[in-house]
């Protein structure tokens, strides 16, 4: 059974430019998490959906950032414009029922 | 105060050794608990669920303490490959909350 799926693994970019990071969870799987994990900040959870739906986006950090899941098996999160501050590495995760979390291998983002 | 602490460590410690790690939270209503294992650049993996009665898997053990409001990992007989970051989850209804992780150095 194939893992959690994330595209690009890497990304560089300059300041300014959009940026659209893909997921597509495990088969079966009906929570879909994206998280992102830089040294300073650690692992933050920034928007979960259940079912297709957005649940919580309380940690998506400002409007530039953005999410979406228009079937059950493929999301995408968005920034416009980026900025060097959102370098990080950006995991995709799914889980059944909200129990184990699966993650994918993460996209690394570098923003100029 | 945060939801899960940990703390960072590093914990260096000798192969063979047996270690401990603790993880504490906040809220009584908190119901699934894990463990997951990062390594450096990688992405977390599920390391063991934690159920009440506590559970075991090979050299490693879980356990949660309702009373307390925390969980422990404890490895036995570590290995090299031990060596990693260990994070724990606290789950409640709607909310997911991860720990920053305990650092663990095992050495030759």
């Amino acid at each position: 059974d194939a893992g959690v799926i994330q595209s690009p693994r890497h990304e560089v970019t300059e300041m300014g430019q959009e940026v659209t990071l893909r997921c597509k969870p495990i088969s079966g799987h009906d929570y879909l998490f994206w998280y992102r994990q830089t040294m300073m900040r650690g692992l933050e959870l920034l928007i979960y959906f259940n079912n297709n739906v957005p649940i919580d986006d309380s940690g998506m950090p400002e409007d530039r950032f953005s999410a979406k899941m228009p079937n059950a098996s493929f999301s995408t999160l968005k920034i416009q414009p980026s900025e060097p501050r959102d370098s990080a590495v950006y995991f995709c995760a799914s889980s059944r029922q909200g129990y184990e979390q699966y993650f994918g291998p993460g996209t690394r983002l570098t923003v100029t | 105060r945060k939801e899960v602490e940990q703390d960072p460590g590093p914990f260096n410690v000798p192969e063979g050794a047996t270690v401990a790690f603790n993880c504490t939270y906040s809220n009584s209503a908190s119901q699934s608990f894990f463990w997951y294992r990062q390594d450096c650049r990688k992405e977390p993996k599920l390391l063991m669920s934690v159920y009440s009665s506590g559970n075991e898997d090979g050299r490693f053990t879980a356990q949660l303490n309702r009373a307390s409001q925390y969980i422990s990992l404890l490895i036995r007989d570590s290995k090299l490959s031990d060596s990693a970051t260990y994070l724990c989850v606290v789950n409640l209804p709607g909310k997911f909350y991860f720990g920053s992780g305990t650092k663990l150095n095992v050495k030759p």
